[in-house]
């Protein structure tokens, strides 16, 4: 089975403070992605690569950064963390890019949920 | 990406009842997913639709991709109580990317 692991599952952290959420997949796919649950909002894309070294915004990039050195990696950055940005925090990860049934499913890891007071 | 719409918001269910959320969008779409959220975890996928008209099933969930490949329903039958949690629809467009549903909250009516 596909494996997505987010090393903290409960952040409290204050406003201004650089937050890191890490995340690592061990099944070798190509994409990962992060995403922000909010609710009633649904699942909404924060970042996404599709490569090492490659990223992309998605739809609400504002205030996040990213990072993928490595294949198996790809960190989610708050530079300085705000009370809006509370919120459950899901990382995916899918084989590839491509029209192969089952290419995008996605597997997302168990959430972060961090709080900024 | 859009927003699909996903209806209904939030549905009790009890123990025995059939209970049908669906997923409608403006856009065509080549893949269409459904997700589950148990609380506190990740959405684990359900079942995977990939040609319009499909009818899939996994145990007593059962989905079925629309002919217009504008929608999706799913159909859970003789629900138990460890059928609620969150269940979202998604929805692949031709260029891969993913838009969700804001999510079906399922709860056991007391």
């Amino acid at each position: 089975d596909v494996k997505v692991t987010q090393s903290s599952r409960y952040l409290v952290k204050r406003t201004g403070e650089k937050v890191f959420l890490e995340c690592v997949q061990d099944m070798d796919h190509e994409n990962m992605f992060w995403y922000r649950q909010d609710p009633g909002l649904g699942l909404r894309l924060i970042y996404f690569s599709y490569d090492v070294k490659m990223k992309e915004k998605g739809d609400i990039p504002e205030g996040y950064s990213v990072s993928r050195e490595k294949k198996e990696r790809f960190s989610l950055i708050l530079e300085s963390a705000s009370t809006n940005q509370t919120s459950m925090y899901l990382c995916a990860s899918s084989l590839l890019r491509g029209p192969a049934s089952g290419a995008n499913v996605l597997t997302f890891g168990a959430g972060s949920r961090l709080t900024v007071l | 990406g859009q927003q699909l719409n996903q209806s209904p918001q939030s549905m009790f269910i009890q123990e025995g009842e059939d209970v049908s959320m669906n997923c409608t969008s403006s856009s065509i779409f080549n893949t269409w997913l459904w997700y589950k959220q148990d609380p506190g975890e990740g959405p684990v996928l359900l079942i995977a639709l990939y040609k319009a008209g499909e009818l899939t099933s996994n145990g007593r969930l059962t989905a079925q991709f629309g002919i217009t490949r504008k929608d999706s329903f799913l159909n859970i039958s003789a629900s138990i109580p460890s059928d609620v949690g969150i269940y979202f629809c998604a929805g692949q467009a031709s260029d891969y990317k993913l838009s969700f549903g804001a999510g079906t909250t399922v709860t056991v009516r007391a």
